[in-house]
């Protein structure tokens, strides 16, 4: 299994463009999440997603959207980036309700916005 | 909603000395308590967790214990050694939260040789 994979690792974008990060797990997790992470701090959820078809909001949703169209997939949107956006973005993933509590993370994608 | 306090921000100790990294939580019907810790540039990676019907739970040189009443729980590492070196983060999660957790907001340990 690869595991949670995150791409691309690294972009910088200009302030207004658009992007998506994708992300795939290959453990049928049932349950996705979006965190972002500045310099410095802990992790702030943006979005998550508790199976095909179903996403919600997190605590930072502003200037993001997501879709869940497969168990596999989560891919994170930015449009209209900001500086503020600046961060390093990591996708997680747990099997289940009730088959343990470890969050599977990605490398991460650091995304610097000039 | 729930809130984590994690302290201190930076702990630096001796080779060989032990280490406690404290967090306190406001949500008494948060559940289950992990800790990841994150080296430089790397994704975290849970290190130890423990669940509220337990009051501290070990593994080797690292434990955490849990004080349910006042609301807080601590990271103990034993005996560090270098690569203990890192970002260790604690987090709370709620029953009823669709498993999110929220994260403190980190502690860098630092071994001195």
């Amino acid at each position: 299994n690869a595991g949670v994979t995150q791409t691309p690792k690294f972009r910088i974008l200009k302030i207004g463009q658009s992007m998506t990060l994708q992300c795939a797990q290959d453990m049928n997790h049932n349950y996705m999440y979006w965190y972002r992470q500045d310099p410095g701090m802990g992790l702030k959820l943006i979005y998550y997603s508790v199976g095909a078809g179903i996403t919600d909001k997190g605590e930072v949703p502003n200037g993001y959207n997501v879709s869940r169209s497969t168990t596999e997939d989560f891919p994170l949107r930015l449009e209209l980036a900001a500086p503020s956006q600046t961060s390093v973005y990591f996708c997680a993933s747990i099997p289940l309700a009730g088959a343990g509590g470890e969050l599977f993370f990605g490398e991460g994608s650091r995304l610097t916005v000039l | 909603g729930e809130n984590v306090e994690q302290h201190p921000s930076t702990l630096s100790v001796q080779e060989g000395d032990s280490a406690v990294i404290k967090c306190t939580y406001s949500d008494s019907a948060s559940n289950y308590f992990p800790w990841y810790k994150q080296e430089l540039g790397k994704r975290p990676q849970l290190i130890i967790d423990i669940r509220s019907n337990v009051g501290e739970k070990k593994d080797q040189r690292i434990a955490v214990t849990l004080n349910k009443t006042a609301k807080h729980f601590s990271l103990h590492i034993t005996e560090t050694q270098p690569e203990d070196s890192a970002v260790y983060f604690c987090a709370a999660r709620h029953a009823q939260s669709n498993y999110q957790l929220i994260w403190g907001a980190g502690t860098k340990l630092i071994i001195k040789p």
